[in-house]
């Protein structure tokens, strides 16, 4: 199995423009979890999803936040309009059983 | 109001000997502790977990101990070896798939 696998790697882009990222879970794993990384807070969670339907978004920070999982195989992140603090690491994680497996995450910079 | 802390953001220590790495956390729900290790551009891997039930638990030359009364746990690494360099996160969830994230201790092994 590839693990989990995010896109793009890197993101460089200005205010106000809209940013997706993607993520791909690991195949038979239910439950979806979109983190952000960031020195003074460490790993936020920003939201879950278990079995496509989102359970809990109590972290995303605010409406320009939006998530979504159209399938089993496939969400994304997207933020509009971007902001420079919403630079950060960016980490997509599957979970089986109490194990949660994290892609290699995405750099956004937002300038 | 971080309910999980890691008050030491960096440790250096030198080949062969302890590493002890710690965390402090402020929710007496939480009942299952892990921690994750980072290496650069890469997203966290399991290391080693430890449900409320126990007091330690050990895994090669990595063990977890918990002290609840106190609400600390940490991690000794035993002996360290360079590879060993890397963040390491503390995590702590209540029965829930939401896992609360420290904000990470930077480990650097000397050799």
């Amino acid at each position: 199995d590839a693990g989990v696998i995010q896109s793009p790697r890197h993101e460089v882009t200005e205010m106000g423009q809209e940013v997706t990222l993607r993520c791909k879970p690991i195949s038979g794993h239910d439950y979806l979890f979109w983190y952000r990384q960031t020195m003074m807070r460490g790993l936020e969670l920003l939201i879950y999803f278990n079995n496509n339907v989102p359970i809990d978004d109590s972290g995303m920070p605010e409406d320009r936040f939006s998530a979504k999982m159209p399938n089993a195989s496939f969400s994304t992140l997207k933020i509009q309009p971007s902001e420079p603090r919403d630079s950060a690491v960016y980490f997509c994680a599957s979970r089986y059983n109490h194990e949660q497996f994290f892609g290699p995450g995405t750099r956004l910079t937002v300038l | 109001d971080q309910q999980v802390k890691q008050n030491s953001p960096s440790l250096s220590v030198q080949e062969g000997r302890i590493s002890i790495l710690n965390c402090d956390y402020t929710n007496s729900m939480f009942d299952y502790f892990l921690w994750y290790k980072k290496y650069p551009a890469e997203g966290p891997t399991f290391l080693i977990s430890i449900s409320s039930i126990k007091d330690k638990n050990e895994d090669g030359r990595f063990t977890v101990f918990l002290n609840k009364s106190a609400k600390h746990l940490s991690l000794h690494i035993v002996p360290s070896q360079p590879g060993d360099s890397a963040v390491y996160f503390c995590a702590a969830t209540s029965g829930t798939y939401k896992y609360i994230f420290g904000t990470g201790t930077r480990l650097k092994v000397l050799a």
